[in-house]
């Protein structure tokens, strides 16, 4: 088992242009979920996904869109990056049994620096 | 609203000292409580849980009891070494499956 994965782990973009990051993972987990994490700032919830062909928003979802057209898979997409983006993205899955006791398994992360 | 706070870093220590970090949290409802440990370069991993008012959570020498009358998760350790040097990050998980993390708070253990 892989567990997490993300693609890319390090990118650069320029103002304006635009990217995906993808998030695969192979324990069949129902729920996905995209999160951001800036110094001082913790991890905060971008958009979520509670299973295949669904998503919702989170916490901070502006500037970002998200696709789950695959249950392994969970995309995030910038259409016009913009400097507040640079971040460090980590997604995340959890398998959707009892709510309460629910562990989520991160990815790696994936580095995005705006210029 | 769901929130956690936890106590600021950067913490440093020496090599088997004794480690406490403050949790608080505020929820709605009974949520579960999580500490979580990132590694330099890593994504984050689950240390301990508990799932309701008095239980404790423990793993690889970390405790943190569920204390509902002070809504507080702290973590412990009696003697830390220099391999838990990373950063942890208190979370609740509320009834509708979504988590909320605290800001970190980094640990340093010198020899």
């Amino acid at each position: 088992n892989a567990g997490v994965t993300q693609t890319p782990k390090f990118r650069v973009l320029k103002t304006g242009q635009s990217m995906t990051l993808l998030c695969a993972q192979d324990m069949n987990h129902e729920y996905m979920y995209w999160y951001r994490q800036d110094p001082g700032m913790g991890l905060r919830l971008i958009h979520y996904s509670v299973g295949e062909g669904t998503t919702a928003k989170g916490e901070v979802p502006d500037g970002y869109n998200v696709s789950r057209l695959k249950k392994q898979n969970f995309l995030l997409g910038l259409e016009s990056a913009a400097p507040s983006q640079t971040s460090v993205y980590f997604c995340a899955s959890s398998y959707w049994g009892q709510v309460y006791q629910e562990t989520q398994y991160f990815g790696p992360g994936t580095r995005l620096l705006v210029l | 609203g769901n929130s956690v706070t936890q106590m600021e870093g950067p913490v440093t220590l020496s090599e088997e000292a004794f480690l406490t970090i403050n949790c608080t949290y505020t929820a709605t409802g009974y949520p579960s409580l999580f500490w979580y440990v990132q590694y330099p370069g890593e994504g984050l991993q689950l240390l301990l849980k508990a799932t309701k008012a008095d239980d404790k959570g423990s793993n690889k020498g970390f405790e943190a009891t569920y204390r509902k009358e002070t809504t507080s998760f702290h973590l412990e350790k009696g003697s830390v070494q220099v391999s838990d040097s990373a950063v942890y990050f208190c979370a609740l998980l509320n009834t509708g499956n979504q988590f909320y993390f605290g800001t970190g708070t980094s640990l340093t253990v010198i020899p």
